[in-house]
């Protein structure tokens, strides 16, 4: 079974500052998805990033790029320019390509606190 | 796009008593559906997955005559605790998704905090 690892519970940064979240995971496919979901004091889920297993370039998305190291099994989420709606938990999941039939393993989250 | 709600988003019940939870994807047809569960200051655990017309996978430890999950139509799914305890209480999150948009993504609804009393 696939495990992911979040070895920061908490992060806290000033406002405008770069931050990199990280995450770990294990599994013997070659072929997979990883995400990193926010979680903010609403609870409701949102999608923050998406990367493909096969895919050497890695995702961005405005302020949030991941570094991928495949061999490694790492997948870590960097935040450019931290704002301070950016503070939430966030959280690393795992899934096997099987147009979207298999759920998430999550790990544990990490609190990031954006300070002012 | 891509929007899934639930509903109640809070309820409270007796112990012993019966809850019903919906989840509906209102702009997309999930093919698939999940529950998951998330303790206080903890993370999200699969519970169960769910495709229209077929019987739930229940995930390992999890009691599938106490929750009892019916995804009757693609925008559809309902998440029923039984005989419900305190111990039962948390927060239930459903998530669907679409095959065709051959993209493994997941899109959330906002949760429901059940409280057994």
């Amino acid at each position: 079974a696939q495990t992911v690892t979040q070895s920061q519970p908490e992060m806290s940064v000033q406002e405008a500052e770069t931050v990199t979240l990280s995450c770990t995971y294990d599994t013997s496919e070659s072929n997979y998805y990883l995400f990193w979901y926010k979680q903010p004091p609403s609870r409701q889920m949102i999608l923050v990033i998406r990367q493909e297993a096969y895919k050497q370039q890695n995702a961005t998305e405005n302020r949030f790029s991941v570094n991928f190291q495949k061999a490694a099994k790492s997948f870590s989420l960097k935040i450019s320019d931290s704002q301070l709606g950016d503070t939430a938990m966030y959280f690393c999941a795992f899934t096997f390509p099987g147009g979207g039939a298999d759920g998430l393993t999550f790990g544990k989250g990490t609190h990031l606190i954006i300070q002012p | 796009g891509a929007v899934v709600s639930q509903h109640p988003s809070w309820v409270i019940c007796k112990s012993g008593t019966s809850v019903k939870i919906e989840c509906r994807s209102l702009d997309f047809q999930a093919t698939t559906m999940f529950w998951y569960r998330q303790f206080p200051k903890q993370s999200l655990m699969l519970m169960a997955t769910s495709n229209e017309g077929s019987k739930a996978t229940y995930e390992q430890g999890v009691e599938k005559d106490k929750f009892l999950i019916n995804h009757a139509s693609l925008t559809l799914s309902t998440l029923t605790v039984t005989s419900a305890h305190p111990e039962d209480s948390s927060f239930y999150i459903c998530s669907a998704s679409f095959y065709a948009a051959r993209t493994d993504t997941q899109y959330f609804g906002p949760g429901t905090r059940l409280t057994v009393l």
